[in-house]
């Protein structure tokens, strides 16, 4: 069954330090995994995609780790801001005749002062 | 550059009202076209998706249909709205064709908030 989990479900932060969010999946045969970032109450925007050949990405603050034996992802925030304050989203594309997204339900992070 | 619009933001209906949540891409052509529904604790889920004019596939079975008429527009509609679609609805769109293919990256409007009473 295609699933894709995510921990911890919560995370509280204080400003300036850095957090790691994780993803697992049982998604297969494989094509790509996305990490987006979703502020309350708007829509999602993309942070990174990764390919099966790809073990890390980053963007800005942001970098994505993907072990594809274990099928395990990471997202690493430095330094963190306020505005980091969101839900962050693991989403696993299959491939072939599994050609469709499976979104996590999220990491709901927030970052205080 | 390319933008997404998606309207109205919120609305209150109740049940058994018609249901009519607009969305249009501007900036490119020939976009792939989705709705996702978006539901309190779950995640998103895909509702519908397009890849031209006409072309329509749906997810799940619901009350729900959706129409693009023109190129860069994306309607959902229900003609009796139920208490269970309630949620925030999210239009989205992509460059290539499929959901699987590397760079193809999704981009969301804003979502609309439905709260059926």
């Amino acid at each position: 069954k295609n699933q894709v989990e995510q921990s911890p479900q919560s995370l509280i932060i204080l400003e300036g330090k850095n957090c790691t969010l994780q993803c697992n999946y049982t998604v297969s045969p494989f094509s790509n995994l996305r990490w987006y970032k979703q502020d309350t109450g708007r829509g999602p925007v993309s942070l990174t995609i990764m390919t099966f050949s790809e073990n890390t990405k980053s963007n800005g603050r942001y970098t994505a780790t993907l072990d594809a034996d274990t099928k395990q992802s990471s997202l690493h925030i430095t330094a963190s801001q306020l505005s980091d304050s969101a839900s962050y989203i693991c989403v696993v594309s299959g491939a072939g005749n599994n050609r469709k997204l499976i979104w996590g339900l999220g990491t709901s992070l927030a970052v205080n002062p | 550059s390319q933008t997404i619009h998606q309207w109205p933001a919120t609305l209150v209906q109740p049940v058994g009202s018609p249901l009519s949540l607009e969305c249009t891409v501007e900036g490119t052509s020939n976009p792939n076209l989705y709705w996702y529904r978006q539901a309190a604790g779950r995640g998103l889920q895909l509702l519908f998706y397009s890849v031209g004019i006409g072309q329509i596939s749906s997810e799940v079975p619901q009350n729900l249909s959706a129409s693009r008429p023109q190129d860069r527009q994306f309607i959902l509609s229900s003609k009796k709205l139920l208490l269970s679609d309630s949620g925030f609805y999210l239009c989205a769109w992509s460059r290539l064709a499929g959901t699987a293919q590397t760079g193809n990256t999704i981009y969301f409007g804003e979502g609309s908030w439905l709260t059926v009473v």
